[in-house]
């Protein structure tokens, strides 16, 4: 069954440095999807991407994140100036279509550890 | 706001007990409703789903019935097993929206 991956599976980085994370979406899908957990916490929307653009995003997804699909088959998740509080799991998602109903599969998340 | 709410984990079971997990929700519109499972040190997988009002969601012996009347989606299973032991997410999307709106998880333990 295809599936949804992701690398790392864990990244170390220190407070200020730049992290960018990959997922490659199951290949039919056209919707890509990034969430976080942070530990202990619920899993929260950050941003939804599709036709090559942010079709919608959350309070979360400031100005310090950016999201791309750099080739036909990645997407990334970049955040410029790593802070503490973005310790979290990032799960990366895809969909064969949007709004209403149609199922998001996820990939296992990156662990992301802020020092 | 449209938001989901889960029972309080860790859920103890023996195996071959009977399951229910309960989750309600509060949204503004008709929902579709999710369950997802998260085994140790995995992602999330979808578990079932339904779509609209009395629809039941089935898989591997587990299902939960869309209840617009009291706004639930509780997940049960007749015989739980020891594989099952994971954690329980309970979520929603809307028609107009995107994102899925997740519960806190519940963890399931199942003991031998």
């Amino acid at each position: 069954e295809p599936e949804v991956t992701q690398t790392p599976s864990h990244q170390v980085t220190q407070m200020g440095q730049e992290v960018i994370l990959r997922c490659v979406p199951i290949s039919n899908h056209l919707y890509f999807y990034w969430y976080r957990q942070i530990l202990g916490q619920k899993v929260e929307f950050l941003v939804s991407f599709y036709n090559n653009e942010i079709s919608e995003k959350s309070e979360i997804f400031d100005d310090q994140f950016s999201v791309e699909r750099p080739d036909g088959s990645n997407f990334t998740l970049k955040i410029r100036s790593t802070k503490l509080e973005d310790s979290a799991m990032y799960f990366c998602a895809s969909s064969m279509e949007g709004q209403g109903g149609q199922p998001q599969h996820f990939g296992d998340g990156t662990r992301l550890s802020i020092l | 706001g449209n938001s989901v709410t889960q029972m309080e984990g860790p859920v103890t079971l023996s195996e071959e007990a009977f399951l229910t997990i309960n989750c309600t929700y509060t949204a503004t519109g008709y929902p579709s409703l999710f369950w997802y499972v998260q085994y140790p040190g995995e992602g999330l997988q979808l578990l079932l789903k339904a779509t609209k009002a009395d629809d039941k969601g089935s898989n591997k012996g587990f299902e939960a019935t869309y209840r617009k009347e009291t706004t639930s989606f509780h997940l049960e299973k007749g015989s739980v097993q020891v594989s099952d032991s994971a954690v329980y997410f309970c979520a929603l999307t809307l028609w107009d929206t995107d994102k899925l709106i997740f519960g806190t998880g519940t963890r399931l333990q199942v003991f031998p």
